[in-house]
């Protein structure tokens, strides 16, 4: 059973509007988020993240927002910009064991900003 | 060039190969990590360095054998594949206990035939 769901495979925005990344989670011992942003032939690259103690981190053009009580984050994009274009993880953070920290990867979802 | 580096990029076996995959960081992390990717799954865990001493082995098939000689280089030895092992695999580094996420290699993807 997927611990943390991306449910849209893919996501196809216009140039210059918003685009709206979604995750779910089940575990309530994760305490702190993650997104990933991955080209292809490319590994993934850290993005941004929020701690479970937040509701709201921004950087720039991206702001992740955590709903604890729905167990639900949404990264946000605005504007969006052709080279965004990849595919984006969710990935959720906790102990596992002792001192193990694990992170837990979604599925991913393939942005596609059309110019 | 990002501080985990996998080699080879590409690489296709048959079912009765044996073949090696390589991966060295130089960040100075004490944590390493193979992932498994597939096409529109997750992103999945395989095996857990931390230390060079083996956390975690999430009930991967005994075709696939990590080593981890020292905290800078991780190999995973394949053996007798399937073709259902095709995918791209990942190595990631990080420092133990660290919240703020892993540095990704940028993957081998084999192709078993």
């Amino acid at each position: 059973d997927q611990q943390v769901k991306q449910n849209s495979p893919s996501l196809s925005v216009q140039e210059g509007r918003i685009s709206i990344l979604n995750c779910d989670y089940t575990n309530s011992m994760f305490d702190y988020f993650l997104w990933y942003k991955k080209y292809p032939a490319e590994g993934p690259t850290f993005l941004i993240s929020i701690s479970s103690i937040k509701d709201k981190n921004e950087d720039g053009r991206f702001t992740v927002f955590l709903n604890k009580s729905a167990k639900h984050l949404s990264l946000h994009i605005v504007p969006s910009q052709p080279g965004d274009s990849a595919v984006y993880f969710c990935a959720a953070s906790g102990w596992v064991s002792g001192s193990a920290r694990q992170l837990t990867f979604g599925s991913g979802t393939q942005l596609t900003v059309l110019p | 060039e990002t501080g985990v580096t996998q080699t080879p990029r590409h690489l296709v076996m048959g079912m009765t190969n044996k073949k090696s995959l390589k991966c060295e960081q130089h960040l100075g992390h004490n944590a390493m990590y193979w992932y498994k990717q597939s096409a529109k799954k997750p992103l999945e865990l395989m095996f857990v360095y931390n230390f060079k001493e083996q956390t975690e082995n999430n009930s991967v098939p005994s075709r696939f054998s990590p080593e981890c000689p020292n905290s800078s280089h991780l190999f995973l030895h394949l053996h007798t594949l399937q073709p259902e092992d095709s995918a791209l695999y990942l190595c990631a580094s990080s420092h133990v206990g660290d919240s703020d996420g892993y540095t990704f290699g940028s993957g081998t993807r084999l192709t078993v035939v």
